[in-house]
């Protein structure tokens, strides 16, 4: 069956370090994958889109791989600030082309501890 | 620009008992989505419409949830009856086409107790 994992629950890291979250799938080949970023009592926000022909995306202190032969996409925050604190969303979707409907992993909640 | 709009906040109903929520989507916005978050997971599409025609209802158990979207902008989704494992967010999100390549907008969500 269709999976989607990311990679733990809770990561908690250093002020000033880099982040990075994991998006494992299974079963299947998304085009291209968005994320998300949800603070408590919000609903998500998104951040960024990579296409399977997009290696690696960048948005100011963001990054972004996709390797669709590891089915992996890997989510990076350097510099991290408290202000980064918050629940990530992988979100590859599933269905055929024009069809595509976005599926989300259950989160890593990223704590940033100054 | 104005975001999604859902209302209410918070509801809080016994088992059996019906609910309704209400979403007004971005103004343009093609698709609309009702997704279900229950606590620790990441959000589940229940429904999602093309202006006021229903795209993909798979996921919505049918036998007690609705949705409707008059006039291809506000939509409201009900639950009747209610049961205890309904409890959880219910979050409306819109985009300007129905293609999971277009980023969604959320709104903040209703937070369902059942008890």
């Amino acid at each position: 069956s269709q999976k989607i994992e990311q990679n733990s629950e809770a990561l908690n890291i250093q002020e000033g370090k880099t982040a990075t979250l994991t998006c494992n799938y299974t079963n299947y080949s998304p085009a291209y994958l968005q994320w998300y970023r949800q603070d408590p009592g919000r609903g998500p926000v998104f951040l960024l889109l990579i296409r399977e022909n997009e290696k690696e995306k960048r948005k100011e202190r963001l990054k972004v791989t996709f390797d669709t032969t590891l089915k992996q996409s890997l989510f990076h925050i350097t510099a991290s600030q408290p202000a980064d604190s918050a629940t990530y969303l992988c979100a590859p979707p599933r269905g055929g082309f024009g069809n595509e409907k976005l599926t989300f992993g259950t989160g890593t909640r990223l704590t940033i501890i100054p | 620009e104005a975001g999604v709009a859902q209302s209410p906040r918070y509801k809080i109903i016994e088992k059996r008992q019906s609910v309704a929520f209400w979403c007004n989507p971005i103004s343009g916005h093609a698709t609309l989505y009702w997704y279900q978050q229950i606590l620790g997971q990441g959000p589940k599409l229940l429904i999602q419409f093309q202006n006021n025609g229903v795209v993909d209802d798979s996921q919505l158990p049918k036998d007690r949830f609705s949705a409707e979207r008059l006039k291809g902008v506000d939509s409201t989704l009900k639950i009747q009856p209610a049961k205890l494992e309904d409890s959880a967010v219910y979050l409306c999100a819109s985009s300007l086409e129905e293609s999971g390549r277009y980023e969604q907008y959320f709104g903040p969500g209703t937070r369902l107790t059942v008890t």
